[in-house]
């Protein structure tokens, strides 16, 4: 238990559908992340968030919108998705956005049919 | 291209033995540089760091040792036990404005046999 939950922990979609990741964390930290695994890559960081503020959008397609409403949630918005995007979410937080000492939900592992 | 590489995707140790995981960067900014372990179905965990001012950090019976003039770093696990059986991602930020931004090697699966 790192404190750091992810739901769902699956999710199959069509790619004309629209599904939204979420990302709750208990740590009382100032940042969240939003982290992407494809198979045989490493982790690529995809946005970052500093106190509900966008502070990254790591080039990532806008078929991928996140949301931050406060600094304990994180959601991560899906639609008209590639099968490409089939890969492993991971959210992390951390006590600020400088450290690099991320704590890590368990993935919600997407598929894109 | 890669600026995190660790070079060996398996490594199979004995239990008791030493575990050297390996790990190369190629950007000279990088100044902070972490390892996280990763057990299936669960997201990585951190383990140890060190900073480019140090060339060695020690918790417990995991060691990293950085040689920054050949841009390597490693992680000992003395004595390595079963439940050490992970993969182990290497990570490296920058100083300056993006030194959030963790690069990420594509991890090294550790067996360690009983």
């Amino acid at each position: 238990e790192t404190g750091v939950t992810q739901t769902p922990r699956h999710l199959v979609m069509g790619m004309t559908n629209k599904k939204s990741l979420k990302c709750e964390q208990h740590l009382g930290h100032n940042a969240m992340y939003w982290y992407k695994q494809s198979a045989k890559k490493p982790l690529e960081l995809m946005f970052v968030y500093s106190l509900e503020e966008r502070v990254e959008n790591n080039s990532v397609p806008s078929r991928f919108s996140p949301e931050c409403p406060n600094s304990s949630h994180l959601f991560l918005h899906l639609h008209t998705l590639q099968p490409e995007d089939s890969a492993l979410y991971l959210c992390a937080s951390s006590q600020e956005v400088a450290t690099g000492e991320l704590f890590f939900g368990e993935g919600s592992r997407l598929t894109v049919l | 291209d890669q600026q995190v590489k660790q070079n060996s995707p398996s490594l199979s140790v004995q239990e008791g033995r030493i575990s050297i995981l390996n790990c190369d960067y190629t950007n000279s900014m990088f100044d902070y540089f972490l390892w996280y372990k990763k057990y299936p179905a669960e997201g990585p965990t951190f383990l140890i760091s060190i900073s480019s001012i140090k060339d060695k950090n020690e918790d417990g019976r995991f060691t990293v040792f950085l040689n920054k003039s050949a841009k390597h770093l490693s992680l000992h696990i003395v004595p390595s036990q079963p439940g050490d059986s992970a993969v182990y991602f290497c990570a490296a930020s920058g100083s300056g404005g993006s030194n959030y931004k963790l690069t990420f090697g594509k991890g090294t699966l550790l067996t360690v046999n009983p």
